[in-house]
Order: structure tokens, then sequence, then C-alpha cells
């Protein structure tokens, strides 16, 4: 069975520090997904990781993948206001040509001034 | 583009009724996929449909049903309403199944069960 674990699950950070959020999986996965969620909103698809050692960086938010170690990590760079929400990865499973998406309990990240 | 659309965002139901959901994909997006969100849980898979098929279904009561019409539009039905059911619910659409293509959600239907 496939589980995905996040930590941690609540972050505080100051504006201009950098961070990371780290994401383990159970079992091999196909696909590692990152998502975004704003309070009240639904979830906005940030990455997608394909394969080990795949990087990807969108602004101030850089995402990996280890297949090996069966983790990825999420660094923030420079922290800023607006990037304040909750973080979900997610992972789908090897194999099948249906799968669906096993989500991470989410971090909540605020950024204060 | 137009995205992910549900309807309706807002449900006050009473426990024993049921309730009808509606999700419209992305154009030319075959695969809808359901999800319930709550604060003690988080996000669960509750199941997917391709070309009108349920091809996976998370570990949910039979209580959850759902389909899928040839427009590719879904609906998902909750009968016999408990109050653990008030969550947010998810729809998520995808070219193809979620373990090929990454899948956009929409806003959701927040349902509160009184």
């Amino acid at each position: 069975e496939l589980k995905v674990e996040q930590n941690p699950l609540f972050l505080s950070m100051q504006e201009g520090k950098n961070y990371t959020i780290y994401c383990n999986y159970s079992t091999t996965s196909d696909r590692l997904y990152w998502y975004r969620q704003d309070p009240g909103k639904s979830l906005e698809s940030l990455f997608v990781l394909l394969s080990n050692g795949a990087v990807k960086q969108e602004g101030r938010l850089m995402a990996s993948l280890d297949t090996k170690a069966r983790l990825s990590t999420l660094h923030i760079t420079a922290a800023v206001h607006d990037l304040s929400a909750t973080y979900f990865c997610a992972a789908t499973l090897v194999g099948g040509s249906q799968g669906n998406l096993i989500f991470g309990k989410g971090t909540k990240l605020s950024v204060k001034p | 583009k137009a995205g992910v659309t549900q309807t309706p965002r807002y449900l006050i139901k009473t426990r024993g009724q049921q309730v009808t959901l509606s999700c419209s994909p992305i154009s030319g997006h075959r695969s809808v996929s359901w999800y319930q969100q709550t604060p003690g849980q988080g996000l669960q898979f509750l199941f997917e449909y391709f070309s009108e098929t349920q091809r996976n279904k998370g570990n949910f009561p039979g209580r959850f049903s759902g389909r899928q019409f040839s427009n590719s539009r879904s609906e998902m039905n909750v009968s016999t309403l408990e109050l653990g059911d008030s969550a947010l619910y998810l729809c998520a659409s995808s070219l193809a199944p979620p373990a090929q293509e990454t899948q956009y959600f929409g806003p959701g239907t927040r349902l509160l069960v009184l």
C-alpha cells in the first residue's frame, strides 16, 4: 500500500529565509506531484516529477525527486508572504493504467514579515 | 481554456438526506477523479472514471457512488448523509488516467451536513 508522509506539517518562516519540505513515500511510485492550496480554495498544480534526479524550479520554489530514497523535497528560497499556503505532495502507484493520487497530510506554510 | 467546474459550490443538508454533486472536466479531458478533503483525514480518493467506466475506487462505503457521462461530465452521489460526510469534495480531470497525466482540480463543493 502506498503511503505518503510529509514533514513538517506546520512551518512558520520569516521572509527572506530558506526552508525545505520533505515528502517520503512508501513504495515505488510512477509520479510525484506537488500542489498548493490557499485557504478555502482548490489545489493548484505546481510540479510533476517523473524520474530519479528530476529537478524543477518555478520562482522561489524548487522540487526534486530521489526515487532510490523515495524522497521528494520542495525547497523554498528567500520566502515571501505570498508563498503562505498549504503544500501537498502526492504520488501515484506504479504499473497501473488507472492510478489515483495518494496525498500527504500537507504542510501549512506561514511566512511572516 | 476553461478549467474544471463544480456545482453547486456550497450545500447544506441534514442527516439522512442524499446529495448529488456535479463536475465538468476541462474540455478534452476524459478522466475524472473525486476526492474528499476533511481537516482530520486530509485528502482521500473516492473514485476515478475514464470513458464512462469506473476504473478505481477508494475505501469509502457504498453510500458514495458516481458516474460519468459520454461527454465526460461526472456526478457523485452520497445517500443517507452522515455528519461525518461534511467535507470539501474536489473533482479533478486529466487527459488520461492519473498515473499518466497531471490532474487539474476544480474549486470544490463544500458540503455541510447538519
